[in-house]
């Protein structure tokens, strides 16, 4: 998991409740993403920043808000608009965005009851 | 639009065997492909990464190959070993000239080693 963390690894939350994810890398690396992964289908991104004070939305952004004040972190709140928010949530970092490796950090599992 | 497909999508074979993972894509243009090993519950980590001139690239036991006319490439596991036990994602990159949703994922494969 290399230098990229994240917080907690397990996440249980009532219906119609805000939560928020976390993720530091120590990497300094530029580009931060958040990425979704749902049972039987491929990573789908959410949100992505490629500098501090810049995100930009992914393919399934809705219901999903980000900030990233410090380079260090990009932490990913997951709002009572999303819908369907149970699954496997992963953050990775890369030196940029030209497509230099992504590291990925060891993921948060949510589970709304 | 760009895809990438798996196959299979899942795969069980005896430890000590060899087996290979299908990736075929239709990423254009394309920049490189990479292949990463996803443990139960953990984070992916990176295999390999292959350019267009790349054919071959090894790590260890992995060995990854690479066929950009066809649009075809494969991940072989010689040896396996109970550790193998993964998800086998291959990811496809094109050169739209930067930004995540440039990177095209597949599903993976799911390989169980049995002892």
């Amino acid at each position: 998991d290399g230098g990229i963390t994240q917080s907690p690894k397990y996440l249980f939350r009532k219906e119609g409740q805000n939560v928020t994810l976390s993720c530091e890398q120590n990497l300094n690396h530029d580009a931060m993403y958040w990425y979704r992964q749902d049972p039987g289908q491929g990573l789908r991104l959410i949100y992505y920043s490629q500098i501090v004070n810049d995100f930009q939305k992914g393919d399934i952004a809705e219901g999903y808000s980000v900030s990233r004040e410090k380079k260090e972190s990009f932490p990913l709140t997951v709002t009572s608009a999303q819908k369907n928010p149970t699954a496997f949530y992963l953050c990775a970092s890369s030196l940029d965005q030209s497509y230099n490796e992504q590291f990925f950090g060891p993921g948060t599992r949510l589970t709304v009851l | 639009k760009n895809q990438v497909e798996q196959s299979p999508q899942s795969l069980i074979i005896l430890e000590g065997k060899n087996c290979t993972l299908q990736c075929n894509y239709t990423v254009s243009p394309f920049s490189n492909l990479r292949w990463y090993k996803q443990d139960t519950g953990r984070g992916p980590v990176s295999l390999t990464i292959m350019t267009f001139s790349e054919n071959t690239k090894s790590n260890g036991r992995y060995t990854a190959t690479l066929d950009a006319d066809t649009k075809q490439s494969s991940l072989h596991i010689t040896a396996s070993q109970l550790s193998d036990s993964a998800s086998y994602i291959c990811v496809v990159s094109d050169n739209s000239g930067g930004g995540a949703d440039g990177l095209t994922f597949g599903k993976g494969t799911h390989l169980i080693i049995q002892p």
